[in-house]
């Protein structure tokens, strides 16, 4: 069963650092590209980050370029989020996501930044 | 960047009847590979979402089929044929045609 569980969320003041992980099984991880989305409060979708199979190709939204690292080790089939400099508008349930082929999406992790 | 509109914000559906949510992007979501890179989302209230629908029409594992997805280019539909209490939620289309990846603001789903 191919399953993804986001962990590693948590109540943090701003301009702290955290560093999302995602745990991935059922499915051959280092051949996907993988996402991050998150989810504000109350609001949409956003994409934030994704990386490719063997981790050389990186891209981000602007929102958090420079602030957030993604990376990858497929020895331990895990997607990790660097979040540096975080600010109260990252507050937001993060995702991993892979959607090319398609699979369910973990419950998400919650980020809270809050002075 | 890739905009995506979505119609209407919120739907209200007596059980049973059909409904039907508008997507459209500001360009075309064709990519050179012939396949159009537009997917849609349910997110029923306190889960995360889940894949309905992708690449327009291909239903995602264990999604039944009263739920459709047509369009092309840059006018895509998503159709309940029969809306049941369980399609309560808020449905997004996204694309993943190209950085960065972009949702429509969802269309909320109700029954009345």
């Amino acid at each position: 069963e191919v399953q993804l569980v986001e962990s590693g969320g948590g109540l943090l003041q701003p301009g702290g650092s955290l560093r999302l992980s995602c745990a991935a099984s059922g499915f051959t991880f280092s051949s996907n590209w993988m996402h991050w989305v998150r989810q504000a409060p109350g609001k949409g979708l956003v994409w934030v980050s994704r990386i490719n199979g063997d981790g050389s190709d990186t891209t981000y939204a602007d929102s958090v370029k420079g602030r957030f690292t993604i990376s990858r080790d497929n020895a331990k089939n895990t997607l990790y989020l660097q979040m540096n400099s975080l600010r109260v508008e990252d507050t937001a349930i993060y995702y991993c996501v892979r959607f090319s082929p398609p699979v369910g999406w973990g419950q998400g992790t919650l980020v809270t930044v809050s002075s | 960047d890739i905009v995506m509109i979505q119609t209407p914000l919120s739907l209200s559906v007596t059980p049973g009847q059909p409904a039907s949510i508008s997507c459209k992007s500001s360009q075309s979501l064709l990519q050179s590979d012939g396949k159009t890179y537009l997917h849609w989302f349910l997110q029923k209230p306190g889960q995360p979402p889940q894949f309905l629908i992708y690449t327009v029409s291909n239903r995602f594992s264990g999604v039944p089929d009263r739920f459709s997805g047509s369009g092309s280019g840059t006018d895509f539909t998503l159709k309940i044929s029969r809306v049941e209490a369980e399609d309560v939620g808020v449905y997004y289309c996204m694309h993943t045609l190209q950085v960065p990846l972009t949702f429509g603001g969802g269309t909320k789903v109700e029954i009345k």
